[in-house]
């Protein structure tokens, strides 16, 4: 199982755009990278998935280098509802193993 | 229906007590998993169910027993727990086992053993 790591913390102003970098330096041919955002006593909630090169959707984009050592979720303009920890997986596609989470990023936005 | 319902919210149970907590959805997945999360910490992968069987189990105490008695309800059976094992279990489902689709999860069960 590849082993992220990620910032402990993360401060931002509102209306900034905020990059999470993960590192997955062990990361194999058939794993795909996830992030999961959760709010306190909530469970998490799915933001984004890719594989390799950049996805887009309406929350967030995903950065992937060609290596995949790396990946990056940028969250455009954000608020104080973005507040949360966020949670980057790493994991092979047919494996229940792979929704094991790793410690997450604090985000605190502020106004 | 995108929702995975677990009930109850919350559960304060003793320690010679025998309860259940219970985890349902709707959207035909075939994949269903129980975390634990302790505050401020990450959610432990417990238990993971794949088409009704169980797939992974993380070497958890015997005092928690998982079920799954079809494909849209999983159950996770609690008995003499302990102080230790009070915290936010959570149930999580997916299309299928592993990381390349989508899970859900639910709002969880906020546990207190006393």
């Amino acid at each position: 199982l590849a082993k992220t790591t990620q910032p402990i913390s993360m401060d931002s102003y509102e209306g900034q755009e905020v990059n999470i970098t993960c590192s997955h330096n062990n990361i194999a041919t058939n794993d795909y990278i996830t992030w999961y955002q959760q709010f306190p006593s909530q469970g998490p909630r799915f933001i984004i998935q890719g594989y390799k090169t950049k996805v887009t959707n309406e929350v967030a984009s995903l950065f992937i280098p060609a290596d995949r050592k790396s990946s990056t979720l940028s969250l455009p303009r954000v608020s104080l509802s973005d507040t949360a920890v966020y949670y980057c997986l790493v994991g092979e596609g047919n494996s229940g193993y792979a929704l094991n989470f790793g410690k997450g990023t604090s985000l605190l936005v502020t106004p | 229906d995108t929702e995975v319902t677990q009930t109850p919210k919350h559960l304060v149970m003793g320690m010679t007590n025998k309860k259940s907590l219970k985890c349902e959805q709707h959207m035909g997945h075939r994949a269903m998993y129980w975390y634990k999360q302790k505050a401020k910490k990450p959610p432990e992968l417990m238990f993971v169910y794949s088409y009704e069987k169980l797939s992974i189990n993380e070497s958890v105490p015997s005092r928690f027993s998982p079920e799954c008695p079809n494909s849209s309800l999983l159950n996770l059976h609690l008995h003499a727990l302990q102080p230790e094992d009070s915290a936010l279990y959570l149930c999580a489902s997916s299309p299928f086992e592993g990381a390349s689709t989508e899970a859900f999860f639910g709002q969880g069960t906020r546990l207190t053993v006393v």
